[in-house]
């Protein structure tokens, strides 16, 4: 079975310092890795996502996460918070046998971002 | 190109009743999956269709229920419903199967009194 883990339900930087979110994922199969943010009373957009292509994903919004396998993790990370940025993150797994979309997401870790 | 369409945004039901929720995928996007998201339990994935098919179940009971037409709209359907069954419902599409990338809703908030 497939998982991920989100370190940290809540993070909070200040405007303009080093934003990092981390996931860590549990595969038995090579995975499919996304990072998706939520607004308040929104749907998920896609941040980012990895695909085995590159290791360093750079995604929309100034993101990227790097793929390290010998640590099973998929952290997300941005040079300079903007208050923008304050929403909701989730890190998401897929590869599931089968060849279908079955996304198996983290708990979600909030962002927030103080002036 | 307009993005996935969910229908209602907002609905109250009363327990007992069922409810009927509808998602227009991207044109073009022939796989559609229903996800639930509650406080308690998070993103929980509900079911995966394509080509009217349905490819993937959560572990959910059978009162949840869903099909797909041949221009790819969803709709889920929830009977008996029980308090526990306010949520968030998401849906989402992608292109085809094969671990391509998910593109969701806004999402339909229902709420169960």
């Amino acid at each position: 079975a497939q998982s991920v883990t989100q370190l940290g339900s809540h993070v909070s930087v200040s405007e303009g310092a080093l934003v990092l979110l981390r996931c860590n994922y549990s595969s038995s199969v090579p995975p499919y890795l996304f990072w998706y943010v939520q607004y308040p009373n929104q749907g998920l957009q896609l941040l980012l996502k990895y695909t085995s292509a590159a290791t360093l994903v750079k995604g929309i919004n100034g993101f990227e996460a790097e793929f390290k396998k010998s640590e099973t993790s998929f952290h997300l990370t941005k040079p300079s918070a903007h208050m923008s940025d304050a929403a909701e993150y989730f890190c998401a797994v897929t590869g599931a046998t089968g060849g279908g979309n079955k996304l198996t997401f983290g708990t979600g870790t909030q962002l927030k971002v103080e002036l | 190109k307009a993005g996935v369409t969910q229908t209602p945004r907002y609905l109250i039901k009363t327990r007992g009743q069922q409810v009927t929720l509808s998602c227009s995928p991207i044109s073009g996007h022939r796989s559609v999956s229903w996800y639930q998201q509650t406080p308690g339990q998070g993103l929980q994935f509900l079911f995966e269709y394509f080509s009217e098919t349905q490819r993937n179940k959560g572990n959910f009971p059978g009162r949840f229920s869903g099909r797909q037409f041949s221009n790819s709209r969803s709709e889920m359907n929830v009977s008996t419903l029980e308090l526990g069954d306010s949520a968030l419902y998401l849906c989402a599409s992608s292109v085809s199967m094969g671990y391509t990338e998910a593109f969701f809703g806004q999402g339909t908030r229902l709420t169960v009194v």
